[in-house]
C-alpha cells in the first residue's frame, strides 16, 4: 500500500507570495492533519480535516488554510508568506473514525521564503 | 490531555537495549500513550500505543507502570538506523479529533 504523499517536496517563494501544498493520504484514510515544524517551535498542528470539513484547528494566523477533497486529498494554502513561514510542512493520515491518533506521515515540504 | 516529561538526550551503544523513560503523572484513565519517532528530515513514523496493559510489536515494547504515571519504550537491539527523536504523547481515547500535541522529545543517539 503506497504511503502518504505530498508535493512538491521542496520550494523557495519570495516574502509576499502564496503558496498551495498538496497531500495525499493512504487510500482509505480519510482524517489528514497538517503540521508545521522549525527549529525553534518544533512540531506544530496547523489543522485537521475529516471527510471534507475541518474537524480541528491549531493556533496559526487566518493566512494558514487548508481544504479536502471529496477523494481525501487535501491541500493547505499560505498567503503573503513571511520569513518565519520558512518550515517542513508535515501531513499526515490516519484510518480511524473516531481520533486519529495513529497516524502515517508523509515526508514533508521543505518551504522556504526569501 | 496529560503532559508528558522526556529526558533531552540519551545514548545507546549498537546491539545493546534502549529503554526510553517517559513520565505522565497527570495521566487519566481514558488516555492512551503513543510513542512516535523522527529520524532525521523525514516525517514522524508511529511506534506503538498502550492503555495499561504492557505491548509488543515488531518494533518495540512498551512498558507501564501499574499507576500509569509513567512508561518506558524499549527498542531491544538498537541499530544505528534507530537514531531519532522519540516523542511520547498522551491522547484521550474517547478524543474526536487526529491533533498530535508533541513535547520536545527525546534524541537518541545510538553508537557503534
Amino acid at each position: 500500500k503506497a504511503g502518504v504523499t505530498q508535493t512538491p517536496r521542496y520550494l523557495i517563494k519570495t516574502r509576499g507570495q502564496q503558496v498551495t501544498l498538496s497531500c495525499s493520504p493512504i487510500s482509505g484514510h480519510r482524517s489528514v492533519s497538517w503540521y508545521q515544524q522549525t527549529p525553534g517551535q518544533g512540531l506544530q498542528f496547523l489543522f485537521e480535516y475529516f471527510s471534507e470539513t475541518q474537524r480541528n484547528k491549531g493556533n496559526f494566523p487566518g493566512r494558514f488554510s487548508g481544504r479536502q477533497f471529496s477523494n481525501s486529498r487535501s491541500e493547505m494554502n499560505v498567503s503573503t508568506l513571511e520569513l518565519g513561514d520558512s518550515a517542513l510542512y508535515l501531513c499526515a493520515s490516519s484510518l480511524l473514525v473516531t481520533g486519529g491518533h495513529e497516524q502515517y506521515f508523509g515526508p514533508g515540504t521543505r518551504l522556504t521564503v526569501t | 490531555d496529560a503532559k508528558t516529561t522526556q529526558p533531552p538526550s540519551m545514548d545507546c551503544a549498537e546491539g545493546r537495549a534502549a529503554n526510553l523513560p517517559c513520565n505522565h503523572s497527570t495521566i487519566s484513565g481514558n488516555e492512551y500513550v503513543y510513542w512516535y519517532r523522527q529520524i532525521h528530515s523525514q516525517g514522524p513514523q508511529y511506534i506503538i500505543h498502550g492503555l495499561k496493559n504492557n505491548e509488543t510489536n515488531e518494533m518495540a515494547s512498551l512498558i507501564i507502570t501499574e499507576d500509569r504515571k509513567s512508561s518506558t519504550l524499549i527498542l531491544p537491539h538498537a541499530t544505528l538506523r534507530d537514531t531519532a527523536v522519540y516523542y511520547c504523547i498522551v491522547i484521550k481515547g474517547s478524543s474526536n479529533t487526529g491533533k498530535l500535541i508533541f513535547g520536545q522529545g527525546t534524541t537518541l543517539q545510538v553508537k557503534p
